[in-house]
């Protein structure tokens, strides 16, 4: 099955800084790949998406960037506030399936 | 959150009996699914239902069942066979057409057995 790796687990990053998060995922077959922010005691909030036909997707500070030949995506927000301080997870849909496989999550800490 | 609700939002239960959370949307959605999150785990698939009355098991589905009698209901019984139940237990939803792959989540139950 689909497996997903995700780096780093903590970043602490200045207030105005921008931040990355890495994925990596090993079914060269998954087409959808969707990052979640969840803050303490909450539900997942999707903050954005890519489909595998697309290289690239931003949404005003926030952006997805995916290489289908490395298998790998990646997260960047610009410009971090405190407010952006919350767990980050990435995830692959499951080629045939309508299921998503996560990974362990990123903590990002923005300081001011 | 969206229209996912889940009750209650903290559970307490003594060693041996069996719990049910309870998962309810109104987004017509056709799918529903049950994630268990521990520190550091991520969130792992228990079950899953693409319509009423089916349901698949997901990579954790060892002490729990599932029913799915209503389109908008997807209860998850934790039973007594669940070695380490204490985790924070997220539903979520999706449309369930061939391009709608987004799921939304609900916002959580903490069960703690005690």
């Amino acid at each position: 099955g689909e497996n997903v790796e995700q780096h780093p687990s903590t970043l602490s990053v200045q207030e105005g800084d921008s931040a990355v998060i890495k994925c990596t995922y090993s079914d060269s077959a998954s087409n959808y790949f969707p990052w979640y922010k969840q803050e303490l005691g909450k539900g997942p909030q999707l903050i954005i998406d890519i489909r595998s036909n697309v290289g690239e997707k931003k949404d005003q500070r926030i952006a997805v960037t995916l290489n289908k030949t490395a298998k790998h995506f990646s997260l960047h927000i610009t410009e971090t506030q405190p407010e952006d301080s919350a767990v980050y997870f990435c995830a692959a849909k499951n080629s045939g399936y309508s299921t998503l496989t996560f990974g362990k999550g990123t903590m990002l800490l923005v300081s001011p | 959150d969206g229209g996912i609700t889940q009750s209650p939002k903290y559970l307490f239960r003594k060693e041996g009996q069996n719990v049910t959370l309870s998962c309810e949307q109104n987004l017509n959605h056709d799918a529903m699914y049950w994630y268990r999150q521990d520190p550091g785990q991520g969130l792992r698939l228990i079950y899953y239902s693409q319509i009423v009355n089916d349901f698949q098991k997901g990579d954790i589905a060892e002490g729990y069942s599932v029913s799915r009698e209503k389109k908008e209901s997807f209860p998850l019984t934790v039973t007594s066979a669940q070695k380490n139940p204490t985790a924070f237990y997220l539903c979520a939803s999706r449309a369930g057409t061939s391009v709608a792959d987004t799921q939304y989540f609900g916002p959580g139950t903490r069960l703690t057995v005690l």
